[in-house]
């Protein structure tokens, strides 16, 4: 099994400033890599898929970055909507897993 | 644009087997591949396995030997069993729909929260 490891657990950021998200992978999962954006009491929401598409209505200021082992999801500009858990998940190897989560929130 | 909608019931006895159906609107259930993907309060996610419209299926070796995704086509509806469920099966249980059978989770149901307890 994949192990998707993200880092920080928690990141502080004050609303206009940039967030920078990490996960990285116990083995190589190529771009097949997904981000997920979820807030409380609602399912997960797919933001980026092949590691840098973004998915249909996400704005721009989401982008996603990486391939093998590494990966960046960055938000450029964050927006008071954007302080939610982010996910990400690998789609190489069976089973699909997912990373622990980083929790974006105010600072 | 895919809605999905989970239901069943929301609280199971331990031992006994949790049942979820998820509804789907908007396309045929032919056109995807339907998963289900569990989270424990306050934890991660969990995919659990996923079904095609054949009745092919694919699980999670971690809940392989407990676990049966089924799926209905004729009401557009596929089906989770989990059996001898205990505490730790309490979780919110998703369902959601990928484009190929490896791949990233497009649309989502809402979830449901299934607490096992006596």
């Amino acid at each position: 099994e994949i192990v998707m490891t993200q880092s920080p657990a928690t990141l502080s950021v004050s609303p206009g400033e940039r967030a920078t998200l990490s996960c990285r992978a116990s083995q190589s999962v190529s771009s097949h890599l997904a981000w997920y954006q979820q807030k409380p009491g609602q399912a997960p929401r797919l933001l980026i898929y092949g590691a840098s598409t973004r998915a249909t209505g996400i704005p721009a200021r989401f982008s996603g970055s990486g391939s093998g082992t590494e990966f960046t999801l960055t938000i450029s500009s964050l927006q008071s909507e954007d302080f939610a858990v982010y996910y990400c998940q690998q789609y190489n190897n069976w089973p699909l897993t997912f990373g622990g989560g980083t929790k974006v929130e105010i600072k | 644009q895919v809605q999905l909608q989970e239901s069943g019931p929301g609280l199971v006895t331990p031992s006994e087997t949790l049942s979820l159906t998820c509804t789907v609107s908007g396309s045929s259930i032919s056109y995807y591949y339907w998963s289900w993907i569990r989270q424990p309060p306050g934890k991660g996610l969990e995919w659990i396995g996923y079904v095609y419209y054949t009745g092919s299926t694919k699980y999670n070796p971690s809940l392989k030997s407990r676990v049966t995704i089924s799926v209905d086509t004729s009401k557009n509806q596929f089906s989770l069993k989990l059996s001898s469920v205990t505490a730790a099966d309490t979780a919110v249980y998703f369902c959601a729909s990928l484009f190929t059978m490896m791949d990233s989770f497009d649309s989502w149901g809402q979830g449901t929260l299934v607490t096992v307890s006596s």
